[in-house]
């Protein structure tokens, strides 16, 4: 099993530039998270989704959007990116445990 | 509002020195996650407690859930330098359904 995969690793965006990041997992894991981290702080939660077509938001989700139309693949969009947006995403995957396993992370900073 | 707050922020230590980090919450969780992150990657989970009082150790890191279930500890006894990174707790709680509440960190730095 590959586990939580993201692309791309990095990316440089313009201002009001669009992109997805992209997340697959081949676990068979209803639960995804979006996180973002910012430098010397910890994680905070951007959306989430429990199973295919359901999705929700968490903490900090102006800015961004998602869908969920299969149970591997969870992309984050976002619409206008903005300098605020620059920071390192990671995707998450869990089972009906607890745990969660975590993607490498997309590193984007947005000039 | 920080839900879990973690201490000490940052902590650079000595090979062969112990330590312990401290998360803390005026909120009880159903379950306790401490993760340790590295440099350019994801977080890697270490362990979950879900039990008042539960102690778990994992070779010479000791994981202890809080009795009222409102805070946790992590203790590294002889510490090498591959343990350092990020240490990351998270909560779980009935009311947020699926989603986990991290703390920010505690940044560790193990000289040899």
């Amino acid at each position: 099993n590959a586990g939580v995969t993201q692309t791309p690793k990095f990316r440089i965006l313009k201002i009001g530039q669009s992109m997805t990041l992209q997340c697959t997992q081949d676990m068979n894991h209803n639960y995804m998270y979006w996180y973002r981290q910012d430098p010397g702080m910890g994680l905070k939660l951007i959306y989430y989704s429990v199973g295919a077509g359901i999705t929700d938001k968490g903490e900090v989700p102006n800015g961004y959007n998602v869908s969920r139309s299969t149970t591997e693949d969870f992309p984050l969009r976002l619409e206008l990116a903005a300098p605020s947006q620059t920071s390192v995403y990671f995707c998450a995957s869990r089972p009906h445990s607890y745990e969660q396993y975590f993607g490498p992370g997309t590193r984007l900073t947005v000039t | 509002t920080q839900l879990l707050e973690q201490s000490p922020q940052f902590l650079s230590i000595q090979e062969g020195e112990n330590l312990t980090v401290y998360c803390n919450s005026s909120s009880v969780f159903s379950s306790l996650q401490w993760y340790r992150q590295e440099p350019g990657e994801g977080p890697v989970l270490l362990v979950t407690v879900v039990t008042g009082g539960e102690v778990k150790k994992l070779k010479r890191l000791t994981f202890q859930f809080g009795d009222a279930r409102k805070d946790s500890s992590l203790h590294i006894t002889a510490a090498q330098p591959g343990d350092t990174g990020l240490y990351l707790c998270a909560g779980g709680r009935e009311t947020s359904g699926s989603r986990l509440t991290f703390g920010e960190g505690t940044q560790l730095t193990v000289n040899p």
